[in-house]
């Protein structure tokens, strides 16, 4: 089955970019998504299809997925950015999660 | 504009069989593409995918759940329902439906999800 691997957390000073990476076999080949999640609330689409912002989301946050590495981008980091973030993909008629990174804006 | 909303029991036996609904509304399984899937997070863990459905019926499973899974739709009710056979305490979760984007395989709207904890 096809897995997908993300640091575990990552750390980024107030109003710095962040860069939250997304790794798996060939993802380069793949339409990768991203999902915020804060708790208590419900996952929240901030990109899709590699670089595709959803209405609502702000042009801090881009994508791109190149070679073996997929990156979710945040510019001017808030602290309303603080969350989980999962990357997506979907394999073979299976949708399928990362594990997570949770983003900690110092 | 489009909503989803989980119900179902907040508390189940080992064993038992759970039944999850999602209600919905600004969309509809007459449209072609259109798709509803089944998400859930144990507490402390990452998101995990369970089930969809499309419009013309077809369904997908988890391959790690499938003999345990069914989900359905009413398009006369605007419900996907989920049950899931076996329930064991791993299985307690916040399980979510989700829409899938027509023209492509990301969740872009979620319903607030329904927490289930399996206990005995």
């Amino acid at each position: 089955s096809y897995e997908l691997t993300q640091p575990l957390s990552v750390s980024v000073a107030l109003g710095q970019t962040a860069r939250i990476t997304c790794g798996g076999n060939n993802i380069g080949t793949k339409n990768v998504h991203w999902y915020q999640k804060k708790p208590g609330q419900a996952p929240v689409l901030v990109i899709y299809t590699q670089s595709n912002r959803p209405s609502g989301i702000p042009e801090r946050f881009s994508g791109s997925n190149s070679g073996k590495t997929a990156t979710l981008t945040i510019s001017r980091a808030q602290g309303g950015d603080e969350g989980v973030y999962y990357c997506q993909v979907w394999d073979n008629s299976v949708w399928v999660f990362g594990g997570g990174t949770n983003l900690t804006v110092l | 504009q489009i909503t989803l909303k989980e119900s179902g029991p907040t508390l189940v036996k080992p064993t038992q069989t759970l039944t999850l609904t999602c209600t919905f509304s600004g969309f509809s399984f007459s449209a072609s593409g259109v798709a509803v899937a089944w998400i859930r997070q144990p507490p402390g863990k990452a998101l995990e995918w369970l089930a969809l459905i499309f419009w013309d019926g077809a369904e997908r499973y988890n391959p790690s759940l499938t003999n345990r899974l069914t989900i359905i739709k009413d398009a006369s009710k605007d419900q996907v329902v989920l049950t899931m056979t076996n329930l064991d305490p791993v299985d307690t979760a916040t399980y979510y439906c989700a829409h899938r984007i027509n023209t492509d395989d990301a969740f872009d709207v979620w319903g607030q999800g329904t927490m289930v904890a399996v206990s005995s």
